[in-house]
């Protein structure tokens, strides 16, 4: 089935290490989105992308970065962990002009300590 | 900046009552409305959204209603069910051609359906 999938699932680092996470999707869709989820405060936007030329900045993208290495993929990395980017992070597809909302991805849960 | 009140963070119901979540939106331009339920350990899943066109939607138990006027929108679940315990997320964006169709999330509602 056309589908998300992040890798890793569950990451435990250490303060101060770099850390990758990745997305690729087979639903063909043209726009993906990096979210993090934390208690109390909802999805929040931390970057997202049209195309693999075309990255822009959410709402929370100070200590993130990210990578559009085809339509299909899209990683999201910490240069240097800290603690309080512990938190669940979702990858999302949509389709231009779709008008339906997001496909998650099934979420990576990471954990700095 | 855009952004998206949900209310209340919490809801205990006994199974048959009704629930309902509401929202408020501050971008005017904002024109469509998806609901996604989470379930624990689970994904976002859409299920159900509303276009700006529209004031009611409804599909079997669930439905939602859109008040544009004052950038109002809510979530109502009726004969509540142990298996509709999840964590709901309203969103709202500004889809179609030449926007950026961002979702903005509202902070979730933890609801709990008591046997």
């Amino acid at each position: 089935d056309a589908d998300v999938t992040q890798t890793p699932r569950n990451r435990i680092t250490k303060t101060g290490k770099r850390i990758m996470l990745e997305c690729s999707q087979t639903k063909g869709h043209d726009r993906m989105y990096w979210y993090r989820q934390d208690p109390g405060l909802g999805l929040r936007l931390i970057y997202y992308s049209f195309d693999v030329k075309d990255i822009n900045k959410g709402e929370i993208s100070d200590g993130y970065s990210v990578s559009r290495q085809a339509q299909a993929k899209f990683s999201l990395s910490l240069e240097s962990a800290i603690p309080n980017q512990t938190a669940l992070y979702f990858c999302a597809t949509s389709a231009l002009g779709q008008g339906r909302g997001y496909t998650f991805g099934s979420g990576t849960r990471l954990t700095v300590v | 900046g855009e952004n998206v009140e949900q209310h209340p963070s919490t809801l205990s119901v006994q199974e048959g009552d009704s629930a309902v979540i509401k929202c408020t939106y501050s971008d005017s331009a904002s024109n469509y409305f998806p609901w996604y339920k989470q379930e624990l350990g689970k994904r976002p899943q859409l299920i159900i959204d509303i276009r700006s066109n529209v004031g009611e939607k409804k599909d079997q138990r669930i439905a939602v209603t859109l008040n544009k006027t004052a950038k109002h929108f809510s979530l109502h679940i009726t004969e509540t069910q142990p298996e509709d315990s999840a964590v709901y997320f309203c969103a709202a964006s500004n889809i179609g051609s030449g926007n950026t169709g961002k979702l903005i999330f509202g902070q979730g509602t933890t609801l709990q359906v008591k046997p």
